[in-house]
């Protein structure tokens, strides 16, 4: 079955603490890993795509990263306003039109 | 044009009650999706339209929901005769066709919560 988990399920940080979210993967053929910031009572952001093992992408102090079975969304000198939950989503081979989604990263940071 | 709209933003109706919800994607996508999230949970798919064709749709969904997209633009979400545990927030995203994967990335509307009483 196909199936993304992602962990920690909440993450406390200080402010300026750099730290790492991991979304792992058991899937029938990857297409694409998405990630996106979620803020109380509001629909997902889009974040980030990523297509092959290999592939980094940036936008301010988040960079994704992709293997053959994780992806990695670091934080670097995370700040109060990036407190959100973060979830990894990805599509298949077959079905490239349909989200599958892990259950998401809390993340709180403290000033 | 400003991302995917939807409305309400919030609805609170009685148990039994029929209530509709209205998205409007971005002009450019084709491609139109219903998602439902409650509490602590990832999205969790309703159903999908391509232009006016509802493609696919979730096994999950009883026939009290039924979607609409009648000229391929905005689309609707009924729920008819609403019980306790259809409560949640619906979300609407819309996506290009795209090369193969590449460029369908989905984006999402701010939701309707809906709360059943």
């Amino acid at each position: 079955e196909d199936q993304v988990t992602q962990s920690p399920e909440a993450l406390r940080l200080q402010e300026g603490e750099s730290s790492s979210l991991n979304c792992s993967y058991t899937v029938s053929g990857l297409r694409g890993l998405f990630w996106y910031r979620q803020d109380p009572g509001k629909g997902p952001e889009f974040l980030f795509t990523l297509y092959s093992a290999g592939e980094e992408k940036e936008k301010e102090r988040l960079k994704a990263t992709l293997t053959k079975k994780e992806s990695f969304l670091h934080i670097t000198a995370p700040k109060p306003e990036d407190s959100a939950t973060y979830l990894c989503a990805v599509t298949i081979a077959g079905n490239n039109r349909k989200l599958i989604w892990g259950l998401g990263t809390s993340l709180a940071v403290n000033p | 044009d400003t991302g995917v709209s939807q409305d309400p933003r919030h609805k609170i109706t009685k148990r039994g009650q029929n209530v509709t919800f209205r998205c409007d994607p971005i002009s450019e996508h084709n491609r139109l999706y219903w998602y439902r999230q409650t509490l602590g949970q990832g999205p969790e798919f309703l159903t999908y339209f391509q232009n006016e064709a509802q493609l696919e749709k979730s096994r999950l969904l009883s026939d009290r929901f039924s979607a609409e997209r009648p000229k391929g633009s905005f689309s609707t979400l009924e729920i008819q005769r609403t019980e306790q545990g259809d409560s949640a927030m619906y979300l609407c995203a819309s996506s290009r066709q795209g090369q193969g994967a590449k460029g369908t990335e989905a984006f999402f509307g701010q939701g309707t919560r809906l709360t059943v009483v």
